[in-house]
């Protein structure tokens, strides 16, 4: 089976701008979660979908977005963008009922 | 805020030797996981000990429980350079299936060939 898939791999943006991130789960899992990793902070959870729907999200602002696809396929987004929002950006899908998750290579935005 | 934390934050050992990392978390906990993450990549699952475990083997790796403590430790025998990698605890305080797991802050491994 293909692992979990993230596009892009690396981003560079500028303050203000926002930006979109890709993740593509394994084929039958339908949870995914995200995930921001900073060397400050480590790594914290942003949001969970499951079945298009969010089922928990993290403390982040607004600014932070996500949706899943009904291909389980998800996005995140990012408005506004701030220089503190540079980080690496990884996504995890599991099979339902499994606490296991299986993470992408991650998304690393810089934001200058 | 984690949930974990390990200790030590570093760890340099010689190849051959084992390296043991600890993670403490805070409240009760239905799964403890551990995660390995070479440098800048994506995390790899490494083994799951439930609650009511207290010693899980796999491979190299071996790894107790005590929740009386709230503490985990992860014992990586006969080391090789190609451990060198950060590894998380992880944990999750509910009662449900694919809940967001809570990371420590890491232990850096180094083995020195």
């Amino acid at each position: 089976k293909a692992g979990v898939t993230q596009t892009p791999r690396y981003l560079i943006k500028t303050r203000g701008q926002q930006v979109t991130l890709s993740c593509s789960p394994i084929s039958g899992h339908r949870s995914v979660s995200w995930y921001q990793q900073t060397p400050g902070q480590g790594l914290q959870f942003l949001f969970e979908y499951f079945s298009e729907t969010q089922r928990n999200k993290g403390n982040f602002p607004g600014r932070f977005s996500g949706r899943q696809f009904s291909n389980s396929r998800s996005e995140m987004n990012v408005s506004t963008l701030e220089l503190g929002d540079s980080a690496l950006y990884l996504c995890a899908s599991s099979r339902r009922g499994h606490y296991e998750q299986y993470f992408g290579p991650g998304t690393r935005l810089t934001v200058t | 805020s984690q949930q974990g934390e390990e200790d030590p934050q570093a760890l340099s050992i010689q190849e051959g030797e084992n390296a043991t990392m600890n993670c403490s978390y805070k409240t009760s906990i239905n799964n403890l996981q551990w995660y390995r993450q070479n440098s800048g990549r994506g995390l790899v699952h490494l083994i799951l000990i439930r609650s009511n475990e207290r010693e899980k083997h796999s491979g190299r790796l071996r790894v107790t429980l005590d929740t009386s403590k709230k503490s985990s430790s992860l014992l990586i025998t006969a080391s090789r350079a190609a451990d060198t990698a950060s590894y998380f605890c992880a944990t999750d305080a509910t009662d449900s299936g694919n809940t967001p797991l809570v990371f420590g802050k890491g232990t850096r491994l180094s083995v020195i060939a």
